[in-house]
């Protein structure tokens, strides 16, 4: 696997809690995308990254902002978790340097709201 | 964008080959064709992407079409670990470089 490590692996909070999900790479790769996976809707975008504090929406997007300080982070929150963003989310990289390579991705974290 | 369509499953016999197709008939000259898979409850894993011409690596094999309309993935020897959802890609030119998944196909090898 590409160094890609997602933390955590596993989350169980509360509504209304926020709850921040972390992505680090170790590929030095400038675009970092963030996922959810539900049944039945495949991958779905919420946030990428193609730089350094360059961020854009995903299809997903409402009630989750990102952040990227540096290089190998990409932070994924959760202002105030709801049930309906129970998930899986996975984080995913590829290289700038050609924009035809493939992306990798990390091995998920499972989110449950309760 | 353009998009892809996948059949929702299909089921191949272990040993045989697999093939999987993907229509994306809104294709834009510069547009290449991916394909990633996921087996259960682990991130999604590249096989293979190509242009306009065939493309093998030790995984598989993806023939498009010369209109560039479709393309077949093909496992040559399925397994009972190719088990997974494969997902078909377009991916998106220029500086946008959004990966965007379909439903995918489920693919279920059968001993």
């Amino acid at each position: 696997d590409a160094g890609i490590t997602q933390s955590p692996r596993h989350k169980v909070t509360e509504t209304g809690t926020p709850v921040t999900l972390r992505c680090h790479q170790t590929e030095n790769h400038r675009y970092m995308y963030w996922y959810r996976q539900d049944p039945g809707h495949g991958l779905r975008l919420i946030h990428y990254s193609y730089g350094v504090k360059d961020t854009d929406k995903g299809e997903v997007s409402d009630g989750y902002s990102v952040s990227r300080s540096k290089t190998e982070d990409f932070l994924l929150t959760l202002e105030s978790a709801t049930s309906s963003q129970t998930s899986v989310y996975f984080c995913a990289i590829s290289d700038h340097r050609a924009w035809n390579t493939e992306a990798f991705f990390g091995q998920g974290t499972r989110l449950t709201v309760v | 964008d353009a998009k892809t369509t996948q059949p929702p499953s299909m089921d191949c016999a272990e040993g045989r080959a697999a093939n999987l197709p993907c229509n994306h008939s809104t294709i834009s000259g510069n547009e290449y064709v991916y394909w990633y898979r996921q087996i259960h409850s682990q991130g999604p894993q590249y096989i293979i992407h190509g242009l306009k011409n065939n493309e093998t690596n030790e995984m598989a094999s993806l023939i498009i079409t010369e209109d560039r309309k479709s393309s077949t993935l093909i496992l040559p020897h399925a397994t009972l670990r190719d088990t997974a959802v494969y997902y078909c890609i377009v991916r998106v030119p220029s500086n946008d470089y959004k990966l965007s998944f379909g439903a995918g196909t489920t693919v279920t090898v059968r001993a």
